[in-house]
């Protein structure tokens, strides 16, 4: 199985700032890696793919980078619907694993 | 619109059995490799299977192993969940998620149905 270490697993954050979250794999598993926001009481959502390719309809203030075992969510401009929980996913192989998640939030 | 509409869920006692469904519409159900994904309460996402499109490839995770078995009906554009010796660990949110095919991302998540294992 792979391990995955998500951090941080908090982030105190302002509207407008720039901020990155890291997931670290235990293997290396190319870009096959997902990033999920997810709000309250809702389902996630895919946000980007292939380490750094934005689902259709996710803003451009989102990217993401890396391959083979570390990897990068940022959000540059924060804006008041940003704050939620963000987890990464690699399904590389089975069995599929998520990050622990980070919660953002208003500082 | 892509749909995915979970049911079947609720309060059963440790041991017990419970069967989700999961209902696709908006696309070519049958031509989607299909997940379950669920939440315990207040905690992270946790990948409970997978079952390739044609049912060719099933995968577990290792908590469920032995005890859930996935399948699918491409005639109804359903999935489902068989849930048996269930434990008090097992008390989540379980979300339907679809994919296109092996090493594709999970692009659409249904809202969930609530397992609660508890006497």
């Amino acid at each position: 199985a792979i391990w995955m270490t998500q951090s941080p697993s908090l982030l105190s954050a302002s509207t407008g700032d720039r901020v990155t979250i890291s997931c670290r794999m235990s293997q290396g598993i190319s870009s096959y890696l997902a990033w999920y926001q997810q709000k309250p009481g809702k389902a996630p959502e895919l946000l980007i793919y292939a380490a750094s390719t934005l689902q259709s309809g996710v803003p451009s203030r989102f990217s993401g980078s890396g391959s083979g075992t570390d990897f990068t969510l940022t959000i540059s401009c924060l804006q008041s619907e940003d704050f939620a929980t963000y987890y990464c996913q690699q399904y590389y192989s089975f069995p599929y694993s998520f990050g622990q998640g980070t919660k953002l939030e208003i500082k | 619109e892509v749909q995915l509409v979970e049911s079947g869920g609720g309060l059963v006692k440790p041991g017990g059995s419970l069967r989700l469904s999961c209902a696709a519409s908006g696309f070519t159900f049958s031509s989607y490799s299909m997940n379950w994904v669920r939440q315990a309460p207040g905690k992270g996402l946790e990948w409970v299977s997978s079952i390739s499109s044609s049912s060719s490839y099933i995968y577990y995770a290792d908590s469920v192993k032995g005890r859930f078995t996935i399948s699918r009906d491409n005639a109804k554009n359903s999935l489902y969940l068989q849930m048996n010796s269930l434990r008090a660990e097992d008390t989540a949110v379980y979300y339907c998620a679809r994919d296109q095919s092996l090493r594709w991302p999970i692009d659409y998540w249904g809202q969930g149905t609530l397992v609660t294992v508890s006497s």
